[in-house]
């Protein structure tokens, strides 16, 4: 069974540019999450969607950054236009809908975002 | 307790060494909550999930409590072994909803 996939692996691109990752969650899951990790704040929690609607994007860092669930087996995250400090490891995950969070989220092998 | 919170934030223990490790939560609307191993260079893995006070899980050589009305969690490796090194992630869930809050880890080292 295929795990959560996202693409790409590596991203390197110049300032100012538009970036878009994105995210295939795993089959039946109907919870998403995207997270980004930095050395300096750790797994922080952007967005997630439930049924393919966004429920909470207080995480979301600012205008700059959308994200996007089209249909319930692709997501995108957009950064533009990108910034160095939006430089970080950009993770993926998924769950089956439980009540209160009772079902364990599996994540992506994650997007190393390089903005330079 | 506002956030969670992991300790000790990094250990060393040889081979066959007993550990644990404590994860605090904000005890007030709990929901659940999580253990994650994270290995260098991959992704995170979930251990176990628990949303009863009082609640024990076991993997192999790996066990977990759970006291909602105190808001702690202890994570327990019996016999470590080199490959049980990682980081050792706990996140909450509280008021409802799938919102993780994940602590900082603690990061643990097994040496032969």
């Amino acid at each position: 069974d295929a795990g959560v996939i996202q693409s790409p692996r590596h991203e390197v691109t110049e300032m100012g540019q538009e970036v878009t990752l994105r995210c295939k969650p795993i089959s039946g899951h109907n919870s998403l999450f995207w997270y980004r990790q930095t050395m300096m704040r750790g797994l922080e929690l952007l967005i997630y969607f439930n049924n393919n609607v966004p429920i909470d994007d207080s995480g979301m860092p600012e205008d700059r950054f959308s994200a996007k669930m089209p249909n319930a087996s692709f997501s995108t995250l957009k950064i533009q236009p990108s910034e160095p400090r939006d430089s970080a490891v950009y993770f993926c995950a998924s769950s089956s809908q439980g009540v209160g969070g009772n079902q364990p989220q599996h994540f992506g092998d994650g997007t190393r975002l390089s903005i330079l | 307790i506002l956030n969670v919170e992991q300790s000790p934030q990094s250990l060393h223990v040889q081979e066959g060494d007993s550990t644990n490790f404590t994860c605090s939560f904000p005890s007030s609307n709990f929901y659940a909550l999580h253990w994650y191993r994270w290995e260098t260079a991959k992704s995170p893995e979930a251990l176990f999930v628990m949303t009863l006070n009082g609640d024990e899980k076991k993997k192999g050589r790996i066990s977990a409590t759970l006291n909602t009305k105190e808001g702690y969690s202890y994570l327990y490796i019996k016999g470590s072994q080199p490959e049980d090194s990682a980081t050792y992630l706990c996140a909450s869930i509280t008021g409802g909803g799938n919102k993780l809050t994940f602590g900082t880890g603690t990061q643990l080292k097994v040496e032969l």
